[in-house]
Order: structure tokens, then C-alpha cells, then sequence
């Protein structure tokens, strides 16, 4: 089953807005991770925020950490065309394996 | 600087074909190698990881199988493909020197069973 399932599915916003996505999971982390997925291809690594981290930022990415909601936030800020991708929330827990969930489709006009 | 090599990029079978993806990683010794399947606008499945040389742990049975001969040599394999492995196939690996499972992609591929 799923332990990551972001929202929302779909995203869509004009170049220079900010882009907010959310994940949330079911059971206790040790860390959660982001990565972007461009149409087609690999994904790669964005960020990993630690179960005792409530907050961490790399650019324009900014990612908060709730573990009492068990939610996550991406934000990107000051979108560019370049950003549209799907975004994937990770779980890693104790003994096992990172789990992805469905992704969010985000969507940046020019 | 560690690199991922996935091949082919695009593959169409036959039903009933075999089939054999390859991956290797090169500037690192000794990763975690993972193979996972994404179906179209949906999230990933991990299929197989191994820590080491012929060792292969399997997430979901299937029609699939793995194999790791070399350190950094992942093969995934079927003797008689479905419609149903249609996807897109992912190598990944990860370092084992870390607490954490950070994981670096190869391009994919994209399997077409017709």
C-alpha cells in the first residue's frame, strides 16, 4: 500500500507564482525525501528532510515536516516554466524499503 | 562522480518474448541497486533491491525476475512477457555508506508488450 500520497494531483500556475504541494503518510518516518520527475525520464533527487527536522530549504525549494500530521509540504517559489514536472514525496521507515507515492503533476505557464 | 547507465531507452516485444534490461553504475563500489516499475501517470513499484552480489530481494511476485552478477551490474528479466509488464522501468541505486536511502535514477525504459 501507499505510505506517501501527495495532493494535489494536478497543479497548474502562470510563471512566477509559487507552486505548494503536500504529502501525507501513514506511519512513523525516519526521513522523507522529494523528487522531480521531468516527462519521461529518471527522477531526481530534490531534498530529504529527517523525522527531527521541521523545516529545510535548497534555492527555491522549501519543505516543512509535520510528523504530528504526518504531512509534508513542497514549495517552490517564484515558478518558472522549467519547474513543470511531477514531484514524488518518499517515505523511509525502519526496515523497509522507500516508498513513493502517486506524484503531483505541476504544471508552470510562461 | 557516480553515473547510471540504463538500456534501451524504448523497447517493443511480443507477448511471450523474453526479455533482458540492463544497468550499471559506475564511480561507486558496493551500492544498493533497486529496479522499479511506474505505470503510466501513476507512482513507482518497487519489483527487486540487492545489497550485494546475488542478492536479490523480490517486493512484489510476478513475472519478473532479477539478477545481480557483478557489483555494479543490475540485470531484470522475464522468459515469457505479459501485456500486463507493460511500463516504465526504473534502475536506481543508493549508497550503503549513509544512514539514509537516498536514491540516484537511470533514464528508464519504456517497455511496450504488444
Amino acid at each position: 500500500s501507499q505510505q506517501g500520497e501527495e495532493d494535489p494531483q494536478a497543479l497548474s500556475i502562470q510563471e512566477g507564482e509559487n507552486a505548494t504541494m503536500n504529502c501525507s503518510y501513514k506511519t512513523s518516518i525516519n526521513n522523507l525525501q522529494w523528487y522531480r520527475q521531468n516527462s519521461g525520464r529518471g527522477l531526481v533527487h530534490l531534498i530529504l528532510i529527517r523525522s527531527n527536522e521541521r523545516e529545510k530549504h535548497s534555492g527555491r525549494l522549501r519543505v516543512t515536516l509535520d510528523t504530528s500530521k504526518k504531512s509534508s509540504s513542497l514549495l517552490i517559489t517564484a515558478s518558472r516554466a522549467a519547474d513543470t514536472a511531477s514531484y514524488f514525496c518518499a517515505t523511509e521507515t525502519s526496515g523497509s524499503r522507500l516508498t513513493f507515492g502517486e506524484g503531483t503533476q505541476l504544471t508552470v505557464n510562461p | 562522480s557516480q553515473t547510471i547507465h540504463q538500456w534501451p531507452a524504448t523497447l517493443v516485444q511480443p507477448v511471450g518474448s523474453p526479455l533482458s534490461l540492463e544497468c550499471t553504475v559506475e564511480g561507486t563500489s558496493n551500492p544498493n541497486l533497486y529496479w522499479y516499475r511506474q505505470a503510466a501517470g501513476r507512482g513507482l513499484q518497487l519489483l527487486f533491491y540487492s545489497v550485494g552480489i546475488g542478492q536479490i530481494s523480490s517486493e512484489v511476485p510476478q513475472n519478473l525476475s532479477a539478477s545481480r552478477p557483478q557489483d555494479r551490474q543490475f540485470i531484470l528479466s522475464s522468459k515469457k512477457l505479459l501485456l500486463s509488464d507493460s511500463g516504465f522501468y526504473l534502475c536506481a541505486w543508493s549508497p550503503k555508506n549513509r544512514g539514509e536511502e537516498k536514491l540516484f535514477f537511470g533514464s528508464g525504459t519504456q517497455l511496450s508488450v504488444l
